[in-house]
């Protein structure tokens, strides 16, 4: 394990739900990310958190919304989501946001969009 | 526009052989580049990283290669083992703007007994 979790899992919603991921690490990490991992796609980079602030919003669509409300914990509210944001969701932490801290990776959430 | 590109899609090598994975990268101030292993129902695990200021890295059976004049890096397996099986991603990023990893699009290795 990396010290990282992540519920839930596996997720099915449908476009009109609203539902939220949640990620927690136990590594004493300051930073966190969330990211996109679709088929056929490179993994995509969506928010980073570093230290409870969000520093980096790489210019996601509204209906993802993240929240940390401390350094060990993020979520990432979702709403209106359509069929294309089917994907795995991995959340990291590092412990500084230096680019050359190692980030560590959560097993992700699978979400389906119906 | 930053990009990585990774190849080749997939990747089929015996058991011994050498599995060599190549990244070429577009933006000259990366100054970071690791590689990611990544197992079926597990997030992506560091292996191995290397900074432009030398030209190989070596930690077991992993090696990097970089060229920094053609924007160039590579994995090399060396002795692939079927639990080298798996998903392996390049990266990059500016190591002081952010930790924020560029991700190549990934190849997944098959190691034949």
């Amino acid at each position: 394990e990396t010290g990282v979790t992540q519920t839930p899992r596996h997720l099915v919603m449908g476009m009109t739900n609203k539902k939220s991921l949640k990620c927690e690490q136990h590594l004493g990490h300051n930073a966190m990310y969330w990211y996109k991992q679709s088929a056929k796609k490179p993994l995509e980079l969506m928010f980073v958190y570093n230290f409870k602030e969000q520093t980096e919003n790489n210019s996601v669509p509204s209906r993802f919304s993240p929240e940390c409300p401390n350094s060990s914990h993020l979520f990432l509210h979702l709403h209106t989501l359509q069929p294309e944001d089917s994907a795995l969701y991995l959340c990291a932490s590092s412990r500084t946001n230096s680019g050359f801290d190692t980030q560590y990776f959560g097993p992700g959430t699978r979400l389906t969009v119906l | 526009q930053q990009q990585v590109k990774q190849s080749p899609q997939s990747l089929i090598v015996q058991k011994g052989g050498i599995s060599i994975i190549n990244c070429a990268y577009e933006n000259t101030a990366f100054d970071y580049f690791p590689w990611y292993q990544q197992f079926p129902g597990k997030g992506p695990a560091l292996l191995i990283a290397i900074r432009p200021d030398v030209s190989e890295k070596k930690e077991g059976r992993f090696t990097i290669s970089f060229n920094k004049s053609a924007k160039q890096f590579s994995l090399h397996i060396m002795d692939s083992q079927p639990g080298d099986s798996a998903t392996y991603f390049c990266a990059a990023s500016l190591g002081n703007a952010g930790n924020m990893l560029t991700f190549g699009g990934g190849t997944r290795l098959m190691v034949k007994p």
